[in-house]
């Protein structure tokens, strides 16, 4: 089973930043945050990962908390091309393999 | 640099026959990963490889279905006398060589059809 929670699908006008939240209060020392998002049965691709501090790249910026039990993933300006399922995943630890949850959809208005 | 490929992206089979999925990992990575999407379901992890090596098959049904990923080539995972059942996505992805955090990165997919 997935070790993260998040909400089942979220909207987001155009334009506007899009805040995904996401909780995994059971992670471990050594486990990751990866975000991966899945656009209309494409393959996953991925967006950014962290251990504790705070990340930015081109596409995102993840958010962490101090206490590493949940995480925001910000898409700073959506567009409609964001519309897909985001995956919040903990990757580390004993094991390579990604579990993935239901994610979230994220919708993105015009 | 190329991403992870696969081939074919559609692939349709009768009850019965056999299906070959390939995948090219990202050059330079020599781990690879297969993952199962079946119809309005999440991806489930199958098996991960190294290059000769099964590392972990936990997620593979136990019949009909083998993975290998030769020396030279790519990755194939096959599928023997497929059913209705086995349409789905099939991703492959594929990470450096390194610790078990490292980013995997996913191919289109190949898309099974069983008539």
């Amino acid at each position: 089973d997935a070790k993260t929670t998040q909400p089942t699908s979220m909207d987001c006008a155009e334009g506007r930043a899009a805040n995904l939240p996401c909780n995994h209060s059971t992670i471990s020392g050594n486990e990751y945050v990866y975000w991966y998002r899945q656009i209309h049965s494409q393959g996953p691709q991925y967006i950014i990962h962290g251990l504790k501090n705070n990340e930015t790249n081109e596409m995102a910026s993840l958010i962490i908390t101090e206490d590493r039990k949940s995480s925001t993933l910000i898409l700073p300006h959506a567009t409609l091309r964001d519309t897909a399922v985001y995956y919040c995943i903990l990757q580390g630890g004993a094991t390579n393999k990604l579990i993935f949850g239901t994610g979230t959809l994220l919708a993105v208005q015009p | 640099n190329a991403g992870v490929m696969q081939n074919p992206r559609h692939l349709v089979r009768r009850r019965g026959q056999e299906a070959r999925l390939r995948c090219s990992p990202m050059k330079g990575h020599s781990h690879v990963y297969w993952y199962r999407q079946l119809p309005e379901e999440g991806l489930k992890f199958m098996v991960y490889l190294q290059k000769e090596n099964i590392i972990d098959e936990s997620g593979m049904p136990k019949e009909r279905f083998s993975a290998e990923f030769p020396k030279e080539g790519p990755s194939i995972l096959r599928i023997q006398q497929v059913v209705r059942g086995d349409s789905a996505a099939y991703f492959c992805a594929s990470s450096p060589p390194g610790p078990s955090t490292d980013t995997q990165y996913f191919g289109p997919g190949t898309r099974l059809t069983v008539l």
